[in-house]
Parts: structure tokens; sequence; C-alpha cells
């Protein structure tokens, strides 16, 4: 079935610095590609997103490219802000586009310091 | 327009009652799914409506159940709670032909004691 590893957190940075959020997923077909991100309190709001291979989502500053031959989706900004601090979820869509589901990574807590 | 709405945003029940929480969609969208988060398991995905039928289904018990409206409107249900469902039950929904795109509501918050 489905799956999405991301990398082990929590992670606290320091503001205007750059950061990467590994995702890697194991599927069959061709699934689209998102980036949740949930502030506290609050439900998932879709943060980018990718269609197909070598596509690159980007959004608030934020990027991620389709890497198909990595099995990838990783997020990057260049220069982190401490309103960035929130939980980040890589997911995927069922590739078929048959129906909504969407499988999640176990997400990422992200800490910027002022 | 409006977001995904869900209510109520808080609940408390105790083992063995049941419970009934509300979504109501964007405008438009007519595929409801409903998520479970919680600490240790994450988001797992519980059933997908799309008009008024279940389009897809998780590894959930029977206890678990959900229903969708002529107006795409959502119900879920659960019997019997215990302890472990505690969690916050998130709602999302997606436009036709967009189904892998979804909007979520801010999530009912339910605790179990």
């Amino acid at each position: 079935g489905n799956s999405v590893t991301q990398m082990e957190g929590p992670v606290t940075l320091s503001e205007e610095a750059f950061l990467t959020i590994n995702c890697t997923y194991t599927a069959t077909g061709y699934p689209s590609l998102f980036w949740y991100v949930q502030y506290p309190g609050e439900g998932l709001q879709l943060l980018l997103k990718a269609t197909k291979a070598d596509d690159k989502g980007s959004n608030k500053g934020f990027e991620a490219t389709y890497r198909k031959e990595t099995t990838s989706f990783h997020l990057e900004k260049g220069s982190v802000q401490v309103s960035d601090s929130a939980v980040y979820f890589c997911a995927l869509s069922d590739a078929s586009g048959a129906n909504s589901k969407l499988t999640f990574g176990k997400g990422i807590t992200l800490s910027v310091r002022p | 327009k409006a977001g995904v709405t869900q209510t109520p945003r808080y609940l408390i029940k105790t083992r063995g009652q049941q419970v009934t929480l509300s979504c109501s969609p964007i405008s438009g969208h007519r595929s409801v799914s409903w998520y479970q988060q919680t600490p240790g398991q994450g988001l797992q995905f519980l059933f997908e409506y799309f008009s008024e039928t279940q389009r897809n289904k998780g590894n959930f018990p029977g206890r678990f159940s959900g229903r969708q409206f002529s107006n795409s409107r959502s119900e879920m249900n659960v019997s019997t709670l215990e302890l472990g469902d505690s969690a916050l039950y998130l709602c999302a929904s997606s436009a036709p032909g967009r189904q892998g795109t979804q909007y979520f509501g801010p999530g009912t918050r339910l605790l179990v004691l």
C-alpha cells in the first residue's frame, strides 16, 4: 500500500535559517504529493502540491519538487520566520484519482526562535 | 467562500456512550472525507463520502460510521466509545475532478473519560 516517511523531529531553527524537511514515499502509479501545515489548535492547511514528476510546488516562500527517481518531495524554505512555527505533514493521494484518500506522514514540529 | 465547518468543536463523553460529529463542506464540494488524528497514530483515514455514497473506507472498526446528505453535509458516528477514541476528528472536502486536493475544517476534539 501507499506510505509516506518523514524525517524525525522536532526541528528547532533560528529566524532566517534555511529549512529542509525530508519526505519520501512509496506508492503505485503516479500519485499527487502535498505538504500540509497545522498551526496550534487548528486544522490542516494546504501549503503546496505537485501533481506529476518534476513539478515544483511553491507557496509563501516554501518549495518542494516531485522527484520520481528518488520518490521524494522534500520541503525547503530559504529563510524561516517565527510565524512558520507549526507542524508540517507530507501526504500523497490515491494515484487512481478515483477517491480522495490522503496518506500522511507522521508530521514534524518546526519551532523557529527569534 | 466559507471554509469547511465542523460542529461541535469540543466534546467530552464517557466510555460506552455514542457521539455524532457534523461537517459542512465548502459550497460546491461533493466529496467529504474524515480523518482521526492522535499523537500516537498520527492522521488516519476513516472514510470518504461522495454523492451520499461511501466511496472509500479506512481500517477502523464498525463502531465508526458515517453518512452524507443530499446537500453534501456529512456526519460521523462513533458508538460504544472507548478511551482510545479520544482524538481530533478532521473533516475535509474536495471539489469535483480535484479529489486529491482537500480542504480541512478545524476539527472536533473528542475526549472520552
